[in-house]
């Protein structure tokens, strides 16, 4: 079975421009999280869905992210206008059951640089 | 206080050894716990679930103990393979959150 897949694995990007990470969770998964990993802060989630739909935004950290769902196997991230201190690994994962009771899997990640 | 704490390392212990790492969470209302292993640079992944009766998987042992409210791992005769960092993950019934602890990093030695 294929797992989560994210794209692009790594990007690297000038401060001010436009990033867009995507996803694909697993199928029949109806839960989907973003997080964003860095050293000092360790994982934190951004956004989390529930069938297609955004549940819980209150980790986005500025009115440049936005995240979007717009069927049950794609999501996408994206920063406008980037900065040096979105570069983090941002992770997407999915889960099934009711309000994503079981255990997460994650995606390999997409590696942002801002420089 | 952090809802979900680790230490966060390293362990450095011979190959063959045991080791066992603690996490200790604060809400009582938790009800579904986890241990995620991540290698350097990877994405993480799921190493068990933690039961309340405890659980095995091979040379890896898992426990809850819910009256002091932490989860322990243990595992047995290390392998240099299992070198990576160790994540608690806690989940409240009827949420969809899951607090991820910051890891505790393990290092197997020759």
């Amino acid at each position: 079975d294929a797992g989560v897949i994210q794209s692009p694995r790594h990007e690297v990007t000038e401060m001010g421009q436009e990033v867009t990470l995507r996803c694909k969770p697993i199928s029949g998964h109806n839960s989907l999280f973003w997080y964003r990993q860095t050293m000092m802060r360790g994982l934190e989630l951004l956004i989390y869905f529930n069938n297609n739909v955004p549940i819980d935004d209150s980790g986005m950290p500025e009115d440049r992210f936005s995240a979007k769902m717009p069927n049950a196997s794609f999501s996408t991230l994206k920063i406008q206008p980037s900065e040096p201190r979105d570069s983090a690994v941002y992770f997407c994962a999915s889960s099934s059951g009711l309000a994503g009771a079981y255990e997460q899997y994650f995606g390999p990640g997409t590696r942002l640089t801002v420089t | 206080r952090k809802e979900v704490e680790q230490d966060p390392g390293p362990f450095n212990v011979p190959e063959g050894a045991t080791v066992a790492f603690n996490c200790t969470y604060s809400n009582s209302a938790s009800q579904s716990f986890f241990w995620y292993r991540q290698d350097c640079r990877k994405e993480p992944k799921l190493l068990m679930s933690v039961y309340s009766s405890g659980n095995e998987d091979g040379r890896f042992t898992a426990q809850l103990n819910r009256a002091s409210q932490y989860i322990s791992l243990l595992i047995r005769d290390s392998k240099l393979s299992d070198s990576a960092t160790y994540l608690c993950v806690v989940k409240s019934s009827g949420t969809y959150k899951y607090i991820f602890g910051t890891g505790t990093r393990l290092k197997v030695l020759a």
